[in-house]
């Protein structure tokens, strides 16, 4: 059974600062690898996904990674931003098609 | 990417009562949905799984009796939560995907926040 586990559980840093986000997953037959921000009260809002064939996306400031031998996904924030503040999410996509989803990291961008 | 849209976005109900969520897709055709449970600083946990014309599968623990979900078309999908309780009360997404299965991307809905009184 997959499992995704997310750490740290919560993240302060100062606004300009370059930051990691990890996420380890027990069953490396992951086909992807998606993450996710939620902002208070709020639905999700899907970063970057990274198909099992790929090793990394890129999207503006965010670079997500994937190593499957590993089990291990980092997101990586370049210049926060206090905009930035929210929890980020780490889901997996299994072969059975379902979709787990890590606990999450509340990170929060100091002013 | 594909939107989804899920009705309504939040619900008061009184305890007994019935409540019906909407998920649909507006622009694929969703061949699978997906509804997921989310409690106050919990993550989201998957409810169960539903695939157009046929019976939802609930994953363990979710009585099916309580969480009628029903697929009849391929953009929408609802899920009634029955007689509901204060323990109800939580954060529920629905996701959808389209019909290429493996490396398809699931979008999800803007989620619905039930509150039962």
């Amino acid at each position: 059974k997959q499992e995704v586990t997310q750490i740290p559980a919560a993240l302060s840093v100062p606004e300009g600062e370059n930051l990691v986000l990890n996420c380890s997953f027990t069953d490396s037959a992951i086909y992807n690898l998606q993450w996710f921000r939620q902002d208070p009260g709020k639905g999700l809002t899907s970063l970057l996904l990274i198909q099992s064939s790929q090793r990394e996306q890129t999207s503006g400031r965010l670079n997500a990674s994937l190593d499957k031998s590993s089990g291990r996904s980092t997101l990586y924030i370049a210049a926060s931003q206090p905009g930035d503040s929210a929890t980020y999410l780490c889901a997996g996509k299994n072969r059975d098609d379902k979709i787990i989803f890590g606990k999450g990291t509340r990170l929060h961008i100091l002013p | 990417g594909a939107v989804v849209s899920q009705h309504p976005s939040w619900v008061i109900c009184k305890s007994g009562t019935s409540v019906k969520i909407e998920c649909r897709s507006l622009d694929f055709q969703a061949t699978t949905m997906f509804w997921y449970r989310q409690f106050p600083k919990q993550s989201l946990m998957l409810m169960a799984t539903s695939n157009e014309g046929s019976k939802a599968t609930y994953e363990q623990g979710v009585e099916k009796d309580k969480f009628l979900i029903n697929h009849a078309s391929l953009t929408l999908s609802t899920l009634t939560v029955t007689s509901a309780h204060p323990e109800d009360s939580s954060f529920y997404i629905c996701s959808a995907r389209g019909p290429l299965r493996w490396n398809t991307e699931a979008f999800f809905g803007q989620g619905t926040r039930l509150t039962v009184v």
